[in-house]
């Protein structure tokens, strides 16, 4: 079946690790992003990428950095710049066109 | 900055009633109307998308949207304890860049 697969589930980091978050999909599409979400707050763009080698920063890029070698692949390294990184974190794909983006199941970061 | 502005509830409603959910975006050159479920703990699924002015029936979901007043709602028919979960409204923004800006969040919960 095709789908995005995010993981792990679960992350545990400690203060001034960088950690790497994985996100795999088979959809073939070309466009993919990653979005946090905390409580009350939405879910807020960090990165997105439109074709392979190719990336922008989002609304909240600071202390992030992604890579897009692969079309299938888009990881999102957490880096020890990023002072609040527990959240859920959510990778999308979208087809073409007017579509909706299609969502993993997500990542949940916490800081230890 | 472009914003979308959700109610954030909770909006509580009887087993059987209409629900409706409303959405306003800052962004009047805003292409594409989206509304997510999110149950609690689990990723954002797509219900239905929008992008001509009137309404977009599918099944117990009606999409409606008002170009003029910067305005889009979802209709729940016959509404169903099932369907208790948050609901998110997307903007896509106009320009080449395809990203969704995300409004918070309305809890729905449908009481039997």
């Amino acid at each position: 079946d095709g789908g995005i697969t995010q993981s792990p589930k679960y992350l545990f980091r400690k203060e001034g690790q960088n950690v790497t978050l994985s996100c795999e999909q088979n959809l073939n599409h070309d466009a993919m992003y990653w979005y946090r979400q905390d409580p009350g707050q939405g879910l807020r763009l960090i990165y997105y990428s439109q074709i392979v080698n190719d990336f922008q920063k989002g609304d909240i890029a600071e202390g992030y950095s992604v890579s897009r070698e692969k079309k299938e692949s888009f990881p999102l390294t957490v880096t020890s710049a990023q002072k609040n990184p527990t959240a859920f974190y959510l990778c999308a794909s979208r087809e073409g066109g007017h579509y909706g983006y299609t969502f993993g199941s997500g990542t949940r970061l916490t800081v230890v | 900055q472009k914003e979308v502005e959700q109610n954030s509830g909770p909006l509580s409603v009887p087993e059987g009633a209409i629900a409706s959910l409303n959405c306003t975006y800052s962004d009047r050159g805003s292409q594409s109307f989206f509304w997510y479920r999110q149950y609690s703990g689990k990723s954002p699924e797509l219900i239905m998308f929008i992008y001509s002015n009137g309404d977009k029936e599918d099944g117990r979901f009606t999409a409606q949207l008002n170009k003029a007043s910067q305005y889009v709602s979802l209709l729940i028919r016959d509404s169903q304890p099932s369907d208790s979960a948050t609901y998110l409204c997307a903007v896509r923004s106009g320009g080449s860049n395809y990203k969704l800006t995300f409004g918070k969040g309305t809890l729905l919960t449908v009481n039997p």
